[in-house]
């Protein structure tokens, strides 16, 4: 079955580190979406791509940078990572035309 | 600036009662509206979708409504079940022409109580 996974599901990290975290999906999705989940805030887009070499910003993209070299992978990268991205990390992907978005699992990244 | 609200944090209804949930948004003209269901530990799941020129859609014992005068969408369960009990989110598609992006409510936690 096609799907969307995330990796690694946990991570932990210190101030400063650089961190990527891994989404693949098998859909063939050309639109792929990154989301930050915390409280009150509900999910804030980061990044988005809607086809390979394509990136755009979203509305919390500082400190985050995305490449799309293919169309089942868009990794997230911290550059440096901070306290204040300690956050669930969501991928999502959707089918061009349509609206509807799957999303994985979540990364839950915590930064010390 | 935007702004969607999404009623009460948390909801706390009876087991076979009707779970209503509303979403206001602000500054916004949203070509589409979904909702979204949450699990703990989990990634969002599409429920509906409604459109700007439709009032109402159901699927099973999902209803959901769209009132885009009062910029408001209403998310109703009925027979509710304990398995209901999950975080519903709304979602607000772009105005026709642009990305099509979603912005999200920080949702609402229902617990169906048996």
């Amino acid at each position: 079955d096609a799907e969307i996974t995330q990796s690694p599901r946990h991570k932990i990290t210190e101030t400063g580190r650089q961190v990527t975290l891994a989404c693949h999906q098998t859909w063939n999705h050309n639109n792929m979406f990154w989301y930050r989940q915390d409280l009150g805030h509900g999910l804030r887009l980061i990044h988005y791509s809607y086809g390979v070499h394509d990136t755009n910003k979203g509305e919390v993209s500082d400190g985050y940078s995305v490449s799309r070299s293919n169309t089942e992978d868009l990794p997230l990268t911290l550059e440096s990572a901070a306290s204040s991205q300690t956050s669930v990390y969501f991928c999502a992907s959707r089918r061009t035309g349509t609206d509807t978005q799957y999303f994985g699992p979540g990364t839950r990244l915590t930064v010390l | 600036s935007q702004k969607i609200e999404q009623n009460s944090e948390a909801l706390n209804i009876q087991e076979g009662k009707t779970a209503t949930l509303t979403c206001n948004y602000t500054n916004y003209s949203p070509a589409y509206l979904q909702w979204y269901r949450q699990d703990p530990g989990r990634g969002p799941v599409f429920l509906l979708l409604i459109r700007e020129n439709e009032k109402e859609k159901r699927k099973e014992r999902l209803k959901v409504t769209f009132d885009t005068t009062l910029k408001q969408s209403l998310f109703h369960i009925t027979a509710s079940q304990p398995a209901d009990s999950a975080t519903y989110l709304c979602a607000l598609g772009g105005p026709l022409g642009s990305a099509r992006q979603l912005t999200f409510g920080s949702g609402t936690q229902l617990t169906v109580l048996p």
